[in-house]
C-alpha cells in the first residue's frame, strides 16, 4: 500500500521569502505525482503534474521537482505571497490508478 | 468546461436517512473518483471508475455505502443508513484517463445528527 507523507504539517514564513514543501512515498512505483492547493472549506486546485518520466515541472513562481528512485518530491514556491497560504497535498497515482494523499501542509504566509 | 460538479454542496441529515451525492465529471473524462476527506484520516479513496465500470472500491468502508455511475456524465455515492460518523465533506474527482491529471469538485459537506 502506498504510503505518502508531507513534512513539515505547518509553516509560517514572512511574505518574500521562498517556500519548500516536501513529500515522500513510499512505493517508487507511480505513473506521476500531482500537487494540489486546498484553500478553507473548498475543494482542491490541482498545480502541477509530473509525470515519472519527468525531474521537474515549472508554473510561474511554482516548481516541483521528483526523484522516483528515493520516493520523494518537492514543491519549491518562490517569493511567496499572502494569497499562497493555503493547505498544500501531494498526491501519488500508483500503477493500480489509485491517487494516495499526503496529510498535507499548511502554510501561512506573514504580511 | 464548468469542471467537476458535485450536489448538493451541503447536507444535513439525521440519524439513519439515506443520503444521495451526486456527481458531473468533466466531459470526456473517463475515470472518476469517489474521496471522503476529515480531519482525522485526511483523503480517503472510496472508490474509482473507469468508462463507468467500478475497479475498485476496497475503500467503501461499509455495506452502507453504494456507487453507482449509469452513465458517462453522472454519478452517484448513497449512504443507507447514514450514521453520525460518516459525517465529512466528500470529493468526487475525474481524469482523462486512470493515469492522468485529477481535477475535483467543491466537495459536498455531510453532517449527519
Amino acid at each position: 500500500k502506498q504510503e505518502v507523507t508531507q513534512i513539515p504539517a505547518a509553516l509560517s514564513v514572512p511574505e518574500g521569502e521562498n517556500l519548500v514543501l516536501n513529500c515522500s512515498f513510499t512505493d517508487s512505483a507511480i505513473y506521476n505525482l500531482q500537487w494540489f492547493r486546498q484553500d478553507p472549506g473548498k475543494g482542491l486546485t490541482s498545480l502541477l503534474l509530473i509525470q515519472s518520466s519527468q525531474r521537474e515541472q515549472t508554473s510561474g513562481r511554482l516548481n516541483a521537482s521528483l526523484d522516483k528512485s528515493s520516493g520523494r518530491s518537492t514543491l519549491y514556491i518562490a517569493a511567496s505571497q499572502p494569497g499562497d497560504s493555503a493547505t498544500y497535498l501531494c498526491a501519488a497515482r500508483s500503477n493500480d490508478y489509485k491517487l494516495s494523499f499526503g496529510a498535507g501542509t499548511t502554510v501561512t504566509v506573514r504580511a | 468546461d464548468a469542471g467537476v460538479i458535485q450536489s448538493p454542496r451541503h447536507e444535513v441529515t439525521e440519524m439513519g436517512q439515506e443520503v444521495t451525492l451526486r456527481c458531473k465529471p468533466i466531459s470526456g473524462h473517463n475515470s472518476l473518483f469517489w474521496y471522503r476527506q476529515t480531519m482525522m484520516r485526511g483523503l480517503e479513496l472510496l472508490i474509482y471508475f473507469n468508462n463507468n465500470v467500478p475497479i475498485d472500491d476496497s475503500g467503501m468502508p461499509e455495506d452502507r455505502f453504494s456507487a453507482k455511475m449509469p452513465n458517462a456524465s453522472f454519478s452517484t455515492l448513497k449512504i443507507q443508513p447514514s450514521e453520525p460518523r460518516d459525517s465529512a465533506v466528500y470529493f468526487c474527482a475525474s481524469s482523462p484517463g486512470p493515469s492522468t491529471e485529477a481535477f475535483f469538485g467543491q466537495g459536498t459537506r455531510l453532517t449527519v445528527v
